[in-house]
């Protein structure tokens, strides 16, 4: 079935550093990717559709110039988080759908010190 | 996206069937039914959908009121492994769709 790869599944940075997570669909082409975020015990929460050619479109209340978006290709999406703080860390998870379902990346947890 | 409601957590004894149920009255005619699982620190997985007819694969069968306003996810045999958050989703299924969760039912399946 499809795929999507997620890289990387965990990443541990410094206060004021950017982090890129890549999004992958191995088997198919999604000029549409989503990214969310969980925080521990609660729900995905939605925070920017990401639009190959184009730019993303973020939900109300996360900064675009603080979690930038690239999707230069129909298999490949990027998040940077740029200057990370603490209250940055969570869990990251990407999707893209295939058909008929969305499939989801196995997340990359972040953890900022 | 119609909203859905779930229990927050039901228990299930292992090898019984679990039925979650999910209510969604809002639901419009051309939306459908998609059923998620995650378990723990993993991305969601995708399990079944359906849009009016009652649906079954090798997962998990999909039972659609005839009104469309709530459905119920049936795992046959449950297993220690199906522990996990199972979320109901109404969506119109094209691919410019977002998906948004709710906060889905904790499902703990008991020796």
């Amino acid at each position: 079935g499809a795929v999507v790869s997620q890289h990387p599944s965990w990443v541990i940075c410094k206060s004021g550093t950017s982090v890129k997570i890549e999004c992958r669909s191995l088997d198919f082409q999604a000029t549409t990717m989503f990214w969310y975020r969980q925080f521990p015990k609660q729900s995905l929460m939605l925070m920017a559709t990401s639009n190959e050619g184009s730019k993303a479109t973020y939900e109300q209340g996360v900064e675009k110039d603080k979690f930038l978006i690239n999707h230069a290709s129909l298999t490949l999406s990027t998040l940077t988080v740029t200057s990370a703080h603490p209250e940055d860390s969570s869990f990251y998870i990407c999707s893209a759908r295939d058909q008929d379902s969305y499939h989801f990346g196995n997340g990359t947890r972040l953890t900022v010190t | 996206d119609a909203k859905t409601t779930q229990p927050p957590s039901m228990d299930c004894a292992e090898g019984r069937a679990a039925n979650l149920p999910c209510n969604h009255s809002t639901i419009s005619g051309n939306e459908y039914v998609y059923w998620y699982r995650q378990i723990h620190s993993q991305g969601p997985q995708y399990i079944i959908h359906g849009l009016k007819n009652n649906e079954t694969n090798e997962m998990a069968s999909l039972i659609i009121t005839e009104d469309r306003k709530s459905s119920t996810l049936i795992l046959p045999h449950a297993t220690l492994r199906d522990t996990a958050v199972y979320y109901c989703i109404v969506n119109l299924g094209g691919g410019y769709q977002k998906v948004t969760f709710g906060t889905g039912t904790k499902l703990q399946v008991i020796p």
